[in-house]
């Protein structure tokens, strides 16, 4: 089992450019989120995905958007990156109440 | 790697040492605390949990203690070891659900041979 899978690893972008951070799980858990991380502080929360077909926002969405694909697959959006974006971004699914992350992914937006 | 324990608060401990890790916690309502570990470069591990119906619970090498009245969690880690250097995060579920964690922003435990 891999557990949580991001893709890619490492990104840089471009202020204004695009792209598009996946994440698969093969656990089949329902509860899928997206979270980010940035010095000095504790994760948080931008989007989370209750079950497939469902999505609902966190502490910090603005500027993200997501989709459940499907059980497997959570994706996070960045449609137009800007330089407050830089952070590292994990993906987790959720077992009852003990989430599961993924190794992170580490973004930074020039 | 990466640079998230870089301004954290930092415990150094000796090798074999005991070691107590500690957070403040914001919502008097939240009712399930969990601790964290997160290694270089890794994503956050789940280590233990407790309910706001214990004060104490104890794994393997590791006792959470909760202490309601002053809104304080505490990890303790027995008998410390190289593995255990890592950032460890507490959280609550502030709103009463699992789906929206609180996180602290971590402690970054260094232990020296």
């Amino acid at each position: 089992n891999a557990g949580v899978t991001q893709t890619p690893k490492f990104q840089v972008l471009k202020t204004g450019q695009s792209m598009t951070l996946q994440c698969a799980q093969d656990m089949n858990h329902n509860s899928m989120y997206w979270y980010r991380q940035d010095p000095g502080m504790g994760l948080r929360l931008i989007y989370y995905s209750a079950s497939e077909g469902t999505t609902d926002k966190g502490e910090v969405p603005n500027g993200y958007n997501v989709s459940r694909l499907n059980k497997r697959e959570f994706s996070l959006r960045l449609e137009s990156a800007a330089p407050s974006q830089t952070s590292v971004y994990f993906c987790a699914s959720r077992s009852l109440a003990e989430l599961f992350f993924g190794e992170g992914s580490r973004l930074t937006v020039l | 790697g990466e640079s998230v324990g870089l301004h954290l608060p930092t415990l150094s401990v000796q090798e074999g040492d005991n070691s107590i890790i500690n957070c403040a916690y914001s919502n008097s309502a939240s009712d399930y605390f969990i601790w964290y570990k997160q290694e270089s470069g890794k994503g956050p591990q789940f280590i233990i949990d407790i309910r706001s119906n214990m004060d104490k619970r104890q794994g393997q090498r590791v006792t959470v203690l909760l202490n309601k009245t002053v809104k304080h969690l505490s990890l303790q880690i027995a008998a410390t070891q190289p593995g255990d250097s890592a950032v460890y995060f507490c959280a609550e579920n502030s709103s009463g659900g699992y789906n929206k964690l609180i996180f602290g922003a971590g402690t970054r435990l260094a232990v020296h041979p």
